[in-house]
């Protein structure tokens, strides 16, 4: 299968701060790279998500870069506040499959 | 209400014994999927379907079957459960095509003793 590796597991920002998670893969025929967001008890919920067809993608405090040469992508939370707080989880689709990231924990200290 | 509704939410059972876990979806969506979720490991795909009756393997679906006779229905069958499948489970649903949003539920949390 694919291996999608993300970094850093855990992640701890003060309130205000920027976070910035990142993934690696290895399949370059991978062209859809979506973002989902868990909250505790919830199962995920996509935030952001992008096509290989651009190489960043914005909505408001949330952004996605894609390097497809490089075969990486990041989440950019800029401004973070207490209710970003939450698991993280990169994910790619290998034909009609999905492959996700191991998860960042993220923390917002107020 | 658009959702993903999985019964039952928690789960505790013993070795060999049958069980099946039910997911629906109100979206009309042709693509649903069912997901383990383990510390350290992320989501990793057991089954997936494309639409009514087409059903794929995923990366690990040792242990486990499907079935898709509705559109809207998609059952995980743990024939014969073993410890190693004690996690936390979580189908998803996402329209035309796999590119889109997938719509998870709440999970099930299963415990095999």
């Amino acid at each position: 299968g694919e291996n999608v590796e993300q970094h850093p597991s855990t992640l701890s920002v003060q309130e205000g701060d920027s976070a910035v998670i990142k993934c690696t893969y290895s399949d370059s025929a991978s062209n859809y790279f979506p973002w989902y967001k868990q909250e505790l008890g919830k199962g995920p919920q996509l935030i952001i998500d992008i096509r290989s067809n651009v190489g960043e993608k914005k909505d408001q405090r949330i952004a996605v870069t894609l390097n497809k040469t490089a075969k990486h992508f990041s989440l950019h939370i800029t401004e973070t506040q207490p209710e970003d707080s939450a698991v993280y989880f990169c994910a790619l689709i290998r034909g009609n499959q999905f492959y996700f990231g191991t998860g960042t924990s993220l923390t917002v200290i107020p | 209400e658009a959702q993903v509704t999985q019964n039952p939410r928690y789960l505790i059972t013993v070795t060999g014994k049958k069980l099946t876990v039910t997911c629906s979806q109100n979206m009309n969506h042709e693509y649903m999927s069912w997901y383990r979720q383990d510390p350290g490991l992320g989501l990793r795909q057991i089954y997936y379907s494309m639409n009514v009756e087409v059903t794929d393997k995923g990366d690990v679906p040792e242990g486990y079957k499907v079935s898709r006779k509705e559109k809207r229905n998609f059952p995980l069958i743990l024939e014969s459960p073993s410890p190693n499948q004690t996690s936390l489970y979580f189908c998803a649903s996402s329209s035309s095509g796999v590119r889109n949003e997938q719509f998870f539920g709440p999970g099930t949390r299963l415990t095999v003793l």
